[in-house]
């Protein structure tokens, strides 16, 4: 299994482009999370997914769009990037979660500019 | 809101020194306790839990306890070595089915190990 994978690893956009990042599990978890690291701060949550079809607010998710089409994957859309959307992002995934813990991809860097 | 504080860092020790990172949560009824641990360019990695109050959680010689008296979740390891340099996030998930297994986290700790 490769677990969580995030692409891609490194990302500098302008300020108003837009992009997708990918993530992808192989572990067939029904539940996925997007979360962003700032500097000195904990992970907070963008938005999460608890099915193929099913995706809902996480506590940051003003500027994020997701879809979950299947449950591998779960991509996350910038639209209109600005720079307090400089950050590290992290997807995670988990089988049941009230049973098992998250399981984390290595993140993708983005630097808006 | 749910909320979880960790002690201010970044953390500096000797090698074979003894570590403590202070959490201390805010949350109603009974959550669910995590150490996370992020080596560095990684993601995060589960390191230890406690479910429920008096737990001890366990793995790679690190300890923490969950007490509910005190709503605390210390991370501690009695001879840290070079190799757990690394940032640790403590994190809580609230009880409960609708809680849908998010986790609110801690600012992070930074730990830095010198031979």
């Amino acid at each position: 299994n490769a677990g969580v994978t995030q692409t891609p690893k490194f990302r500098i956009l302008k300020i108003g482009q837009s992009m997708t990042l990918q993530c992808a599990q192989d572990m067939n978890h029904n539940y996925m999370y997007w979360y962003r690291q700032d500097p000195g701060m904990g992970l907070k949550l963008i938005y999460y997914s608890v099915g193929a079809g099913i995706t809902d607010k996480g506590e940051v998710p003003n500027g994020y769009n997701v879809s979950r089409s299947t449950t591998e994957d779960f991509p996350l859309r910038l639209e209109l990037a600005a720079p307090s959307q400089t950050s590290v992002y992290f997807c995670a995934s988990s089988p049941l979660p009230d049973r098992y813990e998250q399981y984390f991809g290595p993140g993708t860097r983005l630097t808006v500019t | 809101g749910n909320s979880v504080t960790q002690m201010e860092g970044p953390v500096t020790l000797s090698e074979e020194a003894f570590l403590t990172i202070n959490c201390t949560y805010t949350a109603t009824g009974y959550p669910s306790l995590f150490w996370y641990v992020q080596y560095p360019g990684e993601g995060l990695q589960l390191l230890l839990k406690a479910t429920k109050a008096d737990d001890k959680g366990s793995n790679k010689g690190f300890e923490a306890t969950y007490r509910k008296e005190t709503t605390s979740f210390h991370l501690e390891k009695g001879s840290v070595q070079v190799s757990d340099s690394a940032v640790y996030f403590c994190a809580l998930r609230r009880a409960g089915g609708t809680s849908y297994g998010k986790l609110t986290f801690g600012q992070g700790t930074i730990l830095t190990v010198h031979p």
